[in-house]
């Protein structure tokens, strides 16, 4: 199976931050690699596909950055609604596989 | 706006079957070329894929439940299913469907499902 490996697993952030996290594959995805913001009792929501392509009605403070196995999402300044917990997930071959995700807290 | 709702029992007994459905409105299941997802959350824990069916009726399944899963399509009702065996405590977890393409841009809202007996 094709193991994804988050960066940093919690991060503790404020308002009006810019964050990182930084999704490697261990072998090359060939942008096949999506974004997804999860709150609790929700399910994940998708932020963004093909490892750069901003999902309709996601706000441009998101983006995606990428290529072969190394991917980032970059939030460019927290609202206090992007608290919450984050997934790459590679859909470049089956089993598709997820990251373990990313706490972003205040 | 295409919406996903799981249905399905919320206990089952160790050892039994695990059946969900997954009811899709706001677009037909067969108008793809579209890719039915199941994916598990554990309390607590990450996301994991349990595998997925394409509208061809295709399927892929993750290696390590692939011996007691079954996904399939009925689109007579535009719905999509999941069978899960022989289940035991750690099958415990939220089961979301989601689709439709190779990024999963559409999700129910998950059920929970417990085994216990």
């Amino acid at each position: 199976d094709l193991q994804m490996t988050q960066s940093p697993s919690s991060l503790s952030a404020s308002v009006g931050d810019g964050v990182t996290i930084t999704c490697r594959a261990s072998q090359t995805l060939s942008s096949y690699l999506n974004w997804y913001q999860q709150k609790p009792g929700k399910p994940p929501k998708l932020l963004i596909y093909g490892a750069s392509s901003l999902q309709e009605g996601v706000p441009s403070r998101f983006s995606g950055f990428g290529s072969g196995a190394v991917y980032t999402l970059t939030i460019s300044s927290l609202l206090p609604e992007d608290f919450a917990t984050y997934y790459c997930q590679q859909s470049f071959s089956t089993p598709w596989t997820f990251g373990q995700g990313t706490r972003v807290d205040i | 706006q295409v919406q996903l709702q799981e249905s399905g029992p919320g206990l089952v007994k160790p050892s039994q079957t695990l059946s969900l459905t997954c009811s899709v409105s706001g677009d037909s299941i067969s108008g793809g070329p579209y890719y039915w997802s199941w994916i598990r959350q554990p309390a607590g824990k990450g996301l994991e894929w349990i595998g997925r069916i394409h509208t061809t009726g295709t399927t892929a399944y993750n290696p390590s439940l692939a011996s007691r899963v079954v996904i399939s399509l009925d689109t007579s009702k535009n719905e999509f299913s999941l069978t899960l065996t022989s289940v035991t405590a750690a099958d415990t977890a939220i089961y979301y469907c989601a689709g439709r393409n190779w990024f999963l841009d559409d999700w129910g809202r998950g059920t929970l499902v417990s085994v216990s007996s």
